[in-house]
């Protein structure tokens, strides 16, 4: 079946710590993005990328950072300079027409220990 | 600019009754909109969305949304509530003219079916 797939389903950072997030998409997508959800307040882009090779900051892109060298893939780095990263990660794609909504991953939840 | 309002944090119906929950956008051209619908835990699955056409979208588990423009609202509707319903409902909107920019989501809203 194609989907997305995020991992690890759970994480644990220490502080200062760097951590990558998991982001596999098989559809062909070409645009992917990251959210983050926190009680109450929806989500927040932090990144996003229409392109291989290319992304842009979303609203709130202070303390993280990905990558896209593969159309499949587009990790989350989420820096030690990520001051309070406890939350729910959310990866998602769209479908090359823009009409289309997104699909999206099943998250990660990252705790801070 | 684009944004989306969800005004209620939280609906309450008894099972088997009609249930709304409310959507309202601003975008400065027309819409695309929105229904993704969250169990805990778990990633947003989408519910339905409106392009173009009918105003009233049916989607998926007997839900249905209907499009005003006048009122730029998109609320989500149901004529009978189901326990298994109970979950977190997000709209989102983009401008049907900004090209390929990102969804922007409300804040959500927690839907409680009690039996």
């Amino acid at each position: 079946d194609g989907g997305i797939t995020q991992s690890p389903k759970y994480l644990f950072r220490k502080e200062g710590q760097n951590v990558t997030l998991s982001c596999e998409q098989n559809l062909n997508h070409d645009a992917m993005y990251w959210y983050r959800q926190d009680p109450g307040q929806g989500l927040r882009l932090i990144y996003y990328s229409q392109i291989v090779n290319d992304f842009q900051k979303g609203d709130i892109a202070e303390g993280y950072s990905v990558s896209r060298e593969k159309k499949e893939s587009f990790p989350l780095t989420v820096t030690s300079a990520q001051k309070n990263p406890t939350a729910f990660y959310l990866c998602a794609s769209r479908h090359p027409q823009s009409n289309y909504g997104y699909t999206f991953g099943s998250g990660t939840r990252l705790t801070v220990v | 600019a684009q944004s989306v309002a969800q005004p209620e944090d939280q609906v309450n119906v008894a099972e088997g009754n009609p249930l709304t929950v409310k959507c309202t956008y601003s975008v400065s051209g027309n819409p695309y909109l929105f229904w993704y619908v969250q169990y805990p835990n778990r990633g947003l699955q989408f519910l339905l969305k409106y392009i173009t056409g009918d105003n009233l979208v049916k989607g998926s588990y007997g839900f249905e949304a209907e499009f005003n423009k006048s009122q730029t609202s998109f609320h989500l509707k149901k004529p009978s509530a189901l326990v298994s319903d109970s979950a977190l409902y997000f709209c989102a909107v983009r401008d049907r003219g900004s090209g390929n920019t990102p969804l922007v989501f409300g804040k959500g809203t927690r839907l409680s079916v009690i039996a």
